[in-house]
């Protein structure tokens, strides 16, 4: 079972509203991630946990905050977004090093109003 | 010098023929190499990875890896129209380093 699961798939938020993605695994990875994708662009790294603790923040603005509250899952808050944060938000799971093929989850469209 | 360059595209492979599609890195310490495939509006599904030079086959599929050149390569074989797709070339420069930098991939596309 390679599945990652990412919800909700669909997201329309104002600037002023707080929003949560999640992303849930169960391949028994131990490092998880986040990624932000524009169209027609490359995904952008955004934040890596390893063992459930921040291991990578790519310079990541405040306005997004992640949060590893078990193994399996991985959370995304989000608040005061603005217009140009809107992409495809996608969450991928790995083995660490050395198999660390990642798999990722089917995304979150988020749209800010 | 970008970290990760493939060919845009688009590239357009007769339907049955076989389609190549190569990445260069500038990490010479690059340890382990991924070929991910996009169809528009959805995810990347890893398709080949790759960890040591030479060759390695899955089905269709062919990675090719060259350390000495700092070259990879996805060979697909019989090309199906389902096969057209963006492929996202992505090396992890360490290991013991998860993070993945990904080349701006390469548009495929098969003709019928």
């Amino acid at each position: 079972d390679t599945e990652v699961t990412q919800t909700p798939k669909h997201l329309v938020m104002g600037m002023t509203n707080k929003k949560s993605l999640k992303c849930e695994q169960h391949m028994g990875h131990r490092a998880m991630y986040w990624y932000k994708q524009k169209a027609k662009k490359p995904p952008e790294l955004m934040f890596v946990y390893s063992y459930e603790k921040l291991s990578i923040n790519e310079s990541v603005p405040s306005r997004f905050s992640p949060e590893c509250p078990n193994s399996s899952l991985l959370n995304l808050h989000l608040h005061a977004l603005q217009p140009e944060d809107s992409a495809l938000y996608l969450c991928a799971s790995s083995h660490l090093a050395p198999a660390t093929e990642a798999f990722f989850g089917q995304g979150t469209r988020l749209t800010v109003v | 010098q970008k970290e990760v360059e493939q060919n845009s595209g688009p590239l357009s492979v007769p339907e049955g023929a076989i389609a190549s599609l190569n990445c260069t890195y500038s990490d010479r310490g690059s340890q382990s190499f991924f070929w991910y495939r996009q169809y528009s509006g959805k995810s990347p599904e890893l398709i080949m990875f790759i960890y040591s030079n030479g060759d390695k086959e899955d089905g269709r599929f062919t990675a090719q890896l060259n350390k000495a050149s700092q070259y990879v390569s996805l060979l697909i074989r019989d090309s199906q129209p389902s096969d057209s797709a963006t492929y996202l070339c992505a090396v992890n420069p360490n290991f013991g380093n998860e993070k993945l930098t990904f080349g701006t991939g390469t548009r495929l596309t098969i003709i019928p």
